[in-house]
């Protein structure tokens, strides 16, 4: 089915270990977005992606890594996981960007760290 | 930051009442975009707004968009109780402004439509 794909919907890892969040998206859009959302904040901008090889960081960069090697694929990950990273993360895609077109979202990853 | 800032923050209404919905923001768009958030799930769109539009329809909803004070607004029609979620605002800068590729998200309004 066309859509964008979160993986796994529910983690829970330790601190100081590393993990990785998966998004695959089947539309083939240019851009997409690692959101976190807490309680309080709403939803803040992680990093984003405007092309396979080209990323760049959003409001809250610091402690995750990101790479897109494949158009379809944008994974995010935790280098050393720290309980502040205990969120749930929505991964975006769009066609033109924000600027443009309207972000279409995943169902999410629960991320719990112990 | 070009946060937007949803009001009210909770927002509880009988079926078949309107419901209506604001958002700030502080500096120039390009456009803005509401979406919707049922519980446990990501957030769908609902209508984006361009800076040079002042009004737009999509079925039972209506946004408005004022530049000049820089706020915007959501109106549920005739609310359902099927429309009982959070309601986020979301702004792209303006081109000059650079990232605008970038959304924005307020925290978000939620709405709980009683049967």
């Amino acid at each position: 089915d066309a859509g964008i794909t979160q993986s796994p919907r529910y983690k829970i890892t330790e601190t100081g270990r590393q993990v990785t969040l998966m998004c695959h998206q089947t539309w083939s859009h240019s851009y997409m977005f690692w959101y976190r959302q807490d309680l309080g904040h709403g939803l803040r901008l992680i990093y984003y992606s405007a092309a396979a090889d080209i990323t760049d960081k959003g409001e809250v960069p610091d402690g995750y890594v990101v790479s897109r090697s494949k158009t379809e694929n944008f994974p995010l990950t935790l280098e050393s996981a720290t309980r502040s990273q205990t969120s749930v993360y929505f991964c975006a895609s769009s066609e033109l960007g924000g600027r443009n077109s309207p972000l279409h979202f995943g169902n999410g990853t629960r991320l719990t760290v112990t | 930051s070009q946060q937007g800032e949803e009001d009210p923050q909770a927002l509880s209404i009988q079926e078949g009442e309107n419901a209506t919905m604001n958002c700030s923001y502080k500096t120039s768009i390009n456009n803005l975009q509401w979406y919707r958030q049922n519980s446990g799930r990501g957030l769908v769109h609902l209508i984006l707004i361009r800076s040079n539009e002042r009004e737009k329809h999509s079925g039972r909803l209506r946004v408005t968009l004022d530049t000049s004070k820089k706020s915007s607004s959501l109106l549920i029609t005739a609310s359902r109780a099927a429309d009982t979620a959070s309601y986020f605002c979301a702004t792209a800068a303006s081109f000059t402004q650079g990232g605008s590729e970038k959304l924005v998200f307020g925290k978000g309004t939620k709405l709980t439509v009683n049967p």
